[in-house]
């Protein structure tokens, strides 16, 4: 079975500080790997998705296959980027079925 | 993009009594998902409600517990039959909607 692991509850950095927040995971198959974003009192949103290969808001990440990651990068955080972030998989081929990690809370301090 | 009205947002019931959640789309969407969010852990897939049939659920989830109806393409109800407290969550809807999922606000339920 399919799993994500997000090693960090919390991740706290000032601002224009680089920032990563780590997803690992694992499948035996072609995952497509997703990050979503839930700001204070709104609801999860899509960030980006691998399979783009576009930056969003200055976040990148990168599938890994070797190393089996899909870390979020971003090389100067601002305030607003504070929000719980979650990396979810979906099975390569299949519908619209996600496995979640348990989300990384980041803090960006003034 | 898809706009989901999820209701209700909170609730607090009692142990025993069963709950319904509606879900209600902007759009036609062919697949409806429902998680669960237990404090301080993931977001748990329930079931796919597909308009039209029965719904799918997933390892640890039975109909009885946690039937489904999806009458059309636009709505959805999930309900929480005979709670306990263990069922204390947030469930949240989701469509599928050009190749990426759009969430309701969620329903944040307390089981006393």
């Amino acid at each position: 079975a399919q799993r994500v692991t997000q090693p960090e509850k919390l991740l706290s950095v000032f601002k224009g500080a680089p920032v990563e927040l780590k997803c690992n995971y694992s499948y035996s198959g072609s995952p497509e790997l997703f990050w979503y974003v839930q700001y204070s009192r709104q609801r999860l949103q899509l960030l980006l998705r691998h399979i783009s290969r576009e930056s969003i808001k200055g976040f990148t990440a990168d599938l890994n296959k070797g190393e089996t990651s899909f870390h979020l990068k971003k090389p100067f955080a601002q305030e607003e980027d504070s929000a719980m972030y979650y990396c979810a998989l979906k099975k390569g081929g299949s519908n619209y079925k996600l496995t979640f990690g348990k989300g990384t809370l980041l803090t960006v301090n003034p | 993009s898809a706009v989901i009205s999820q209701k209700p947002s909170r609730d607090i019931c009692q142990r025993g009594t069963s709950l319904t959640i509606q879900c209600q789309v902007d759009s036609q969407v062919t697949m409806m998902f429902w998680y669960r969010q237990q404090p301080g852990q993931s977001l748990t897939l329930i079931a796919t409600a597909n308009q039209g049939s029965e719904a799918t659920y997933e390892s640890g989830f039975v109909i009885d517990k946690f039937p489904i109806s999806r009458p059309n393409l636009t709505f959805s109800t999930l309900t929480v039959s005979n709670m306990s407290p263990e069922d204390s969550s947030i469930y949240l809807c989701s469509v599928e909607d050009r190749e990426q999922l759009f969430f309701g606000s969620g329903t944040q339920l307390s089981v006393l």
